[in-house]
Formats: C-alpha cells, structure tokens, sequence
C-alpha cells in the first residue's frame, strides 16, 4: 500500500526557513511525480510545486524563488525546503502523488492524464511574529 | 493561469438527494479534470479523475461529465459519508489550479 507521511510543520518567524520532509512507503520517489499542495485555515487548495523524475521541478509563483523541492531517493523522502517565509505561507501542508494515466488521442497521439491519487495526512507551518 | 469557478459555493441537501456540482475552466483544459472530496481535518481524497474516470473504490452514485469548458460532478442519491466539501481541479497546464469548494451541509 502507497502511504505518505508529513512532518517538519511548526512556528516559525516571518523571514524564517524551514523545511518539510514527506516519507514514502510502497513506493519509489525516483520515478514517482510528486506535488506540494497548501491550504491555509479555512481556505481551498492551492498548488505549491511538483518534481518529476529527473528531478525538474516546477512552482506556483507565489513561492517561486523561495520554495525548492527535491527527493532523496536513499532514504525514499520528498523534501520542501521553505525560505523567506511570510506570514500568508501559514497553511497545512500536503505532499501527494502525481499519478499519469496513459490515453491515446487519434489527433495528439499517446498522452497522460494527471491526477493527486495518494495523498499525505498534511503539516502545519504557522509564520508569525 | 486557467481560473477554475465551482459553483454553488455551498449547498444544504439530505440524504437520499440527487446534487450536482458544476466546474467551469476559463480556458479549455480537454478532459483534464479531477475532481477531490476533502472531510474536515482530513486530506482530499481523489474521487474522479480525467473528467469522468472513478478512482477504485468511489462508489457509484459519484459520475462526472464534460469535457473543455465546464463540467459536472453529480452525487446520485446522497449519503451520510458524502456531506463534505468537494474541489475540482485542472491537470491540463502547470500550474495546477483548484476551484474554491462546494460544502454538502445537511438540511
């Protein structure tokens, strides 16, 4: 069974960094596309960023330049490095998987859908003086 | 960055209650469109995927229809499990964009 597990939430100052740390089990992060979601208290869901294999990365431009994701694929663990944070970064913070499901289009020919399909119980970061 | 616009933002149904939810993109996005169902404290859980794909286990009163600009995510008869808040979201285009949730509150 896909499982993942956040940690690395708590307090921190504005201006501070922090780091989340998502732990994996039945599961590779080294060929698995992996998003950063955040939903502040009593808001919707906002993408923060997805690593694909390889090891591209891209970011929602709110975080752009402060955020960084990356994965060690050794200890089976996805990282969000959090930098600069301001006090609109306060939210829960999830990691899910990037799931591609394959289809073939007679115009475009073979394709992926994408969708989250496992996701993390999430993480509280607080930014406040 | 495609807008998503859920709509109605709430709705006080029963059990038993056909509800349908609609999604509309500010661009077309095909058919990439997931739709999540999110209990309070909990994380989303992905119930359709590809506009109208049910993830294994959804039961079968979840469908979903639509393709480009507007979708619908129809609850046939309503259960007790089902009052919770329900986000699409776009995969046609980095960045991934949610729209702002439809709560099921019991009537």
């Amino acid at each position: 069974e896909v499982q993942l597990v956040e940690s690395g939430g708590g307090l921190v100052k504005p201006g501070g960094s922090l780091r989340l740390s998502c732990a994996g089990s039945g599961f590779s992060f080294s060929n698995t596309w992996m998003n950063w979601v955040r939903q502040a208290p009593g808001k919707g869901l906002e993408w923060v960023g997805r690593i694909r294999d390889g090891g591209a990365t891209d970011y929602a431009a709110p975080v752009k330049g402060r955020f960084t994701i990356s994965h060690d694929d050794s200890l089976n663990t996805l990282s969000l490095q959090m930098t600069s944070l301001k006090t609109e970064d306060t939210a829960v913070y999830y990691c899910a998987t990037d799931a591609r499901y394959p289809y073939y289009d007679s115009l475009t020919g073979f394709s992926h859908f994408y969708a989250m399909d496992v996701w993390g119980q999430g993480t509280t970061v607080t930014v406040s003086s | 960055d495609i807008q998503m616009t859920q709509s109605p933002s709430s709705l006080s149904t029963s059990v038993g209650d056909r509800v349908t939810i609609t999604c509309r993109a500010s661009q077309g996005i095909g058919s990439s469109l997931n739709w999540y169902q999110q209990k309070p404290g909990k994380a989303p859980k992905l119930l359709i995927y590809a506009a109208s794909s049910l993830q294994s286990g959804v039961p079968p009163r979840f469908s979903c229809s639509g393709s480009g600009t507007e979708f619908t995510l129809t609850i046939s008869s309503l259960q007790p499990e089902d009052f919770a808040t329900y986000f699409c979201q776009q995969s046609y285009s980095i960045p991934y964009t949610f729209g702002q949730g439809t709560k099921l509150e019991i009537k």
